[in-house]
């Protein structure tokens, strides 16, 4: 079985806070994405890595940053936490091409106060 | 920007009844798929479509596909409480040369016993 585990499942940080979410596949896939999911929104994509220390930008990078050293570790930052974050945080991964499911993680539920 | 868009937002049905969901999208395609959400969870891949087919069945799902009107639509036949999730499609997009994965808003599927 595929498995996509991030690192928390619940979080609660304070404003103005650095905040690492992590996220490990053990299916040796090359695409990896982070999205956050607010109710009447939808999923919306942050960033997403296709290889190595490789990256690009989503629909709503602002505030956010990434890293990706190894092929199994995809890790979301928010530079400095804001109350706007508070959010279900979701990691994907996926072969490339797209052609196949993708494999979700169980999500980060974060709370910033 | 959010590529698929699901109609209608919620639905709400009599345990046994049919259940269809519909997802328009705005560029072309060469997959489409579609994911199920239980409440406070990540998404967990139901089926997926070729841009090259036009309907496909899995157990009491069938999916249809309509490239022209850029629309697919997922019905859940012989509805069960357990079905009562929230409903994604998401089609495959490229970014700078690199896949990616666009959802919609998603349904939110009530089945009513």
């Amino acid at each position: 079985d595929v498995k996509v585990t991030q690192s928390s499942r619940y979080l609660v940080k304070r404003t103005g806070e650095k905040v690492f979410l992590e996220c490990v596949q053990d299916m040796d896939h090359e695409n990896m994405f982070w999205y956050r999911q607010d109710p009447g929104l939808g999923l919306r994509l942050i960033y997403f890595s296709y290889d190595v220390k490789m990256k690009e930008k989503g629909d709503i990078p602002e505030g956010y940053s990434v890293s990706r050293e190894k092929k199994e570790r995809f890790s979301l930052i928010l530079e400095s936490a804001s109350t706007n974050q508070t959010s279900m945080y979701l990691c994907a991964t996926g072969d490339v091409p797209m052609n196949t499911e993708a494999f979700f993680g169980q999500g980060t539920r974060l709370t910033v106060v | 920007s959010q590529q698929g868009e699901e109609d209608p937002q919620a639905l709400s049905i009599q345990e046994g009844e049919n259940a269809t969901m519909n997802c328009s999208y705005k560029t072309s395609i060469n997959n489409l798929q579609w994911y199920r959400q239980n409440s406070g969870r990540g998404l967990v891949h139901l089926i997926l479509i070729r841009s090259n087919e036009r309907e496909k069945h899995s157990g009491r799902l069938r999916v249809t596909l309509d490239t022209s009107k850029k629309s697919s639509s997922l019905l859940i036949t012989a509805s069960r409480a357990a079905d009562t999730a929230s409903y994604f499609c998401a089609t495959d997009g490229v970014i700078q040369g690199a896949q990616k994965l666009v959802f919609g808003q998603g349904t939110r599927l009530t089945i009513n016993p």
